[in-house]
């Protein structure tokens, strides 16, 4: 079984610039989930999708993140424009249900802003 | 909105040291997952339970619901068990994680 893909790995920008991350859920999985960790901290979570339904959204910073998920399958997170403490990895995880479900997390997308 | 705490922050530790990490909640959930990051790594489940006590390899994870408790214990360390341990409630409120315990395992 495939795991959750996520990309890029890795990405540099400046300030004010903007940036996408895609994520691929693991194939049957309903719950999707994008997480910011900064270095040290546990992960937070931004936005949790149900289908194509967006589930919590209330971590998210609506003036600059946005997320989608049209199909209930892939999923895009943008920020626009970045700021310097947006610097984290950003990580997205399925499970096949909602919190009761194991989670599967990708590698993450790690993001500088400089 | 659940709390959620773990104990101890940093945990060093020798090769062959039986280890135990704790973790707290505040409200009542419906699941406690156990994840392992590894540095520069991705998050792995290792385990989720909502009651009792489960075992994989040289992991234990302990749960107790009416203590909102839940400890993660590693018989015969190694190295390689060298990770940040994260626990996660998973509650009516969604997921709500800890902030991690970094464990690192000397030879």
């Amino acid at each position: 079984e495939a795991g959750v893909a996520q990309s890029p790995r890795y990405k540099i920008i400046e300030k004010r610039q903007s940036v996408a991350f895609w994520c691929n859920p693991i194939s049957g999985h309903a719950t999707l989930y994008w997480y910011q960790q900064i270095l040290g901290q546990g992960p937070k979570l931004l936005i949790q999708f149900q289908n194509n339904g967006v589930v919590d959204d209330s971590q998210l910073p609506k003036d600059r993140f946005s997320a989608e998920r049209l199909k209930g399958v892939d999923s895009t997170l943008k920020i626009q424009p970045a700021k310097l403490e947006d610097s984290a990895v950003y990580l997205c995880a399925s499970s096949r249900t909602t919190s009761t479900g194991e989670l599967f997390f990708g590698e993450g997308s790690r993001l500088t802003v400089l | 909105k659940n709390e959620v705490e773990q104990s101890p922050q940093n945990l060093t530790a020798q090769e062959g040291e039986f280890i135990t990490i704790n973790c707290s909640y505040s409200v009542g959930i419906s699941a406690l997952h156990w994840l392992q990051q590894h540095p520069g790594g991705g998050i792995v489940s290792l385990f989720m339970l909502s009651s009792g006590k489960k075992k994989h390899g040289r992991l234990i994870a302990t749960i107790n619901i009416q203590e909102k408790h839940s400890s993660l214990h590693i018989t015969a360390s190694h190295p390689r068990d060298s990770a940040v341990y994260i626990c996660a409630a998973g509650g009516a409120d969604g997921l709500t994680f800890g902030k991690g315990t970094h464990l690192i395992i000397q030879p």
